[in-house]
């Protein structure tokens, strides 16, 4: 079955430290793919990266960047000094085969001034 | 402007009204979704549907009832909803339905509270 958690219900930090959001997966199937999205407060999600499971490269884009790992079923997101536009609610989500796009719980980020 | 627009961003009705809610997407896509979220809740999708043809449904009670007149455009209806319905809606769309590589674009979603 599909599965994705995102154990940090909430982290604070204050601006300019680094913080990396954890994902864990499940999934049976060999090709899936892997989202983050981002949720300000306006409510929209905001696509941020996709990753298939036949790329396991680390990627980079400004200050996001992203460490998947197949061996350890993860896809953490790491943002490099965080600013305050920084907070917002991050989801991590799956895709197999099929309709749906299964989410995490999110994980809360406040960046302090 | 965002590739997916809902309206009304924000709505208060009562258990015996009935409103819509309403979704285009402006992406060239053939797949368009409802989804739901509600505090402490992750999110739930609801429909889902492909070229006008409604492919999934996640079990949604009849109080919700959604229609897509056409690729660009879906809506969802609402009757007789319950104080618990309560929830910020999203619509979202993709290039297809089905699919392992297919990435969900959202709209700002509607915020709905019933009184």
């Amino acid at each position: 079955a599909q599965k994705v958690t995102q154990a940090q219900t909430e982290i604070s930090v204050v601006e300019k430290e680094d913080v990396t959001l954890d994902c864990v997966y499940e999934t049976r199937d060999t090709t899936y793919y892997l989202f983050w999205y981002k949720q300000p407060p306006s409510g929209e999600l905001v696509f941020l990266i996709r990753r298939n499971s036949f790329d396991e490269q680390n990627e980079i884009s400004g200050r996001y960047s992203w460490n998947f790992q197949k061996s350890t079923s993860s896809f953490n997101f790491t943002i490099t000094a965080s600013q305050v536009v920084d907070s917002a609610v991050y989801f991590c989500a799956l895709r197999e085969g099929g309709f749906k796009t299964i989410f995490g719980a999110g994980t809360r980020l406040f960046v302090k001034a | 402007e965002t590739g997916v627009t809902q309206t009304p961003r924000h709505l208060v009705m009562g258990m015996t009204n009935k409103k819509s809610l309403k979704c285009e997407q402006h992406l060239g896509h053939n797949a368009m979704y409802w989804y739901k979220q509600s505090a402490k809740k992750p999110l739930e999708l609801m429909f889902v549907y492909s070229l006008e043809e409604r492919v999934e449904n996640n079990s949604v009670p009849s109080r919700f009832s959604p229609e897509c007149p056409n690729s660009s455009h879906l809506f969802l209806h609402l009757h007789t909803l319950q104080p618990e319905d309560s929830a910020l809606y999203l619509c979202a769309s993709s290039q297809v339905a089905r699919g392992s590589g297919n990435t969900i674009y959202f709209g700002e979603g509607s915020w709905l509270t019933v009184v």
